[in-house]
């Protein structure tokens, strides 16, 4: 089974309708992120969360918010989706360490597209 | 803040030959790491190679070796002997030192491998 899984892994959806992609891991870590990934734009950071109770906003938090249900659970929300949100998201997790440095693990990724 | 510029969008090598991917990268710290992480047509992300920037020898995994320049501000990657499964999306990431930083990504390089 996958340490890190994403559902759904591709979602089709309407302008303004809310959606939320979810996230589950099974590798014990604290440390858990949102990602969106956009030809010729990398991988861009929405969301990061250290441990349970904290939720510290990325590059591009605008347009939507998470939740960190429990340390293997991390979700997010997009409140009233745009076609501009249209992309891959990925959800990542690390270990938690003093120096810096770790791996982060990757989700499948959800493919998503707003019409 | 810090920027990740990889300035190939696209690389192609034959089968069984070498090939250089570039990444350079601007930070006013003394203290990083830099990654190179491998996205197959799965879209599975994996972390291919790290390097700690306090360390002066290359990072090498096996085909997979890093020529890191820290004056110049530059971590390449070499794929030796490319194999078909080499066929991803290559993206370099810089982390500042410290237990609380987050991961910038640069925006890819495509490799493609012929047979």
């Amino acid at each position: 089974d996958a340490d890190v899984t994403q559902t759904p892994r591709n979602r089709i959806t309407k302008t303004g309708k809310r959606i939320m992609l979810e996230c589950s891991q099974t590798k014990g870590h604290d440390r858990m992120y949102w990602y969106r990934q956009d030809p010729g734009l990398g991988l861009r950071l929405i969301y990061y969360s250290f441990d349970v109770k904290d939720i510290n906003k990325g590059e591009i938090s605008d347009g939507y918010s998470v939740s960190r249900q429990a340390q293997a659970k991390f979700s997010l929300s997009l409140e009233s989706a745009i076609p501009n949100q249209t992309a891959l998201y990925f959800c990542a997790t690390s270990e938690t360490g003093t120096g810096g440095g770790e791996t982060q693990y990757f989700g499948p990724g959800t493919r998503l597209l707003v019409l | 803040a810090q920027t990740v510029t990889q300035s190939q969008p696209e690389m192609s090598v034959q089968e069984a030959e070498t090939v250089t991917l570039s990444c350079t990268y601007d930070t006013s710290e003394s203290d990083y790491y830099l990654f190179w992480y491998k996205q197959p047509p799965s879209r599975q992300m994996i972390l291919v190679i790290r390097q700690e920037a306090y360390k002066q020898q290359n990072a090498t995994e096996n085909r997979f070796s890093v020529n890191f320049q820290k004056a110049a501000k530059s971590f390449s990657l070499k794929i030796s002997d490319s194999q078909l499964g080499d066929a991803a999306m290559y993206f370099c990431a810089y982390q500042p030192f410290g237990g609380y930083q987050k991961v910038t990504f640069g925006i890819g390089t495509k490799l493609q491998v012929i047979p």
